[in-house]
C-alpha cells in the first residue's frame, strides 16, 4: 500500500504571495492532518479534516487555510506569504476521525524569500 | 496544558542501549507515540503506548510508561548508526480533536 505523498516536496516563493500544497492519503484513510514545522516552534498543528469538512484547528492565522476532497486529498493554502512562514509542511493520514495512529508524508519544503 | 518536553541531544556509542526520556502534562493523554526523523524526511512512526500500558516492546525498542510521574521512555537496544536521527514523542488526547502535541525532539547520534 503506498504511503502518504505530498507535492511539491520543495517550493520557494517571495513574500506576499500564495501557495498551495497537496496531499493525497493512504489509500482508505479518511483523515487528513497538517502540520508545520519550524526550527524554532517545533512541530505544530494546523488543522484535520474529515469527511470534507474542518473538524479542529490549530492556533493559526486565517491566511492558513485548507480543503478536503471527495477522495479524501487535501490541500493547504497560505496566503500573503511572510517570511516566518518558512517551514517543512507535513500531512498525517488515519484511518477515520479521531483515530490514533496517524501516518506521515515526507512533507513539503516551503522557503519564502 | 499541553506541554512534552526532551532533552535535545543524546550521544551513544554504536551496540550500546539508547534511553530517550519525555515528560509530558496533560493526564489526559491516551496515546503516547514515539516519531523518527531522519534529515529532510517526514516522521516514521517508531511505536505507541496506550495510557493503561506501563511497557510496551517491539523488537529492538522498548517503550516505558510511568504515569504517575507522567514519563515516558524509548529504550533501543544495540544501537546502530542507522538509528541516528531525531526522535520525537507526541501525545494524543481523546476530547481534542485528532491532534499530536510533539516534543521537541531529540538529536541521537550514534558513534562508532
Amino acid at each position: 500500500k503506498a504511503g502518504v505523498t505530498q507535492t511539491p516536496r520543495y517550493l520557494i516563493k517571495t513574500r506576499g504571495q500564495q501557495v498551495t500544497l497537496s496531499c493525497s492519503p493512504i489509500s482508505g484513510h479518511r483523515s487528513v492532518s497538517w502540520y508545520q514545522q519550524t526550527p524554532g516552534q517545533g512541530l505544530q498543528f494546523l488543522f484535520e479534516y474529515f469527511s470534507e469538512t474542518q473538524r479542529n484547528k490549530g492556533n493559526f492565522p486565517g491566511r492558513f487555510s485548507g480543503r478536503q476532497f471527495s477522495n479524501s486529498r487535501s490541500e493547504m493554502n497560505v496566503s500573503t506569504l511572510e517570511l516566518g512562514d518558512s517551514a517543512l509542511y507535513l500531512c498525517a493520514s488515519s484511518l477515520v476521525e479521531y483515530q490514533e495512529t496517524q501516518y506521515f508524508g515526507p512533507g513539503t519544503r516551503l522557503l519564502v524569500l | 496544558g499541553e506541554d512534552v518536553e526532551q532533552s535535545l541531544f543524546l550521544s551513544v556509542r554504536e551496540g550500546d542501549s539508547s534511553v530517550i526520556n519525555c515528560t509530558y502534562t496533560d493526564s489526559s493523554s491516551t496515546y503516547l507515540y514515539w516519531y523518527k526523523q531522519e534529515p529532510g524526511a517526514g516522521l516514521q512512526l517508531l511505536t505507541y503506548i496506550f495510557s493503561n500500558m506501563d511497557m510496551k516492546q517491539d523488537q529492538r525498542l522498548t517503550v516505558l510508561l510511568n504515569k504517575k510521574d507522567k514519563h515516558l521512555s524509548l529504550r533501543i537496544a544495540d544501537t546502530q548508526t542507522g538509528d541516528s536521527a531525531i526522535y520525537f514523542c507526541a501525545e494524543f488526547l481523546r476530547g481534542g480533536g485528532n491532534k499530536l502535541t510533539f516534543g521537541t525532539g531529540t538529536q541521537l547520534k550514534v558513534e562508532l
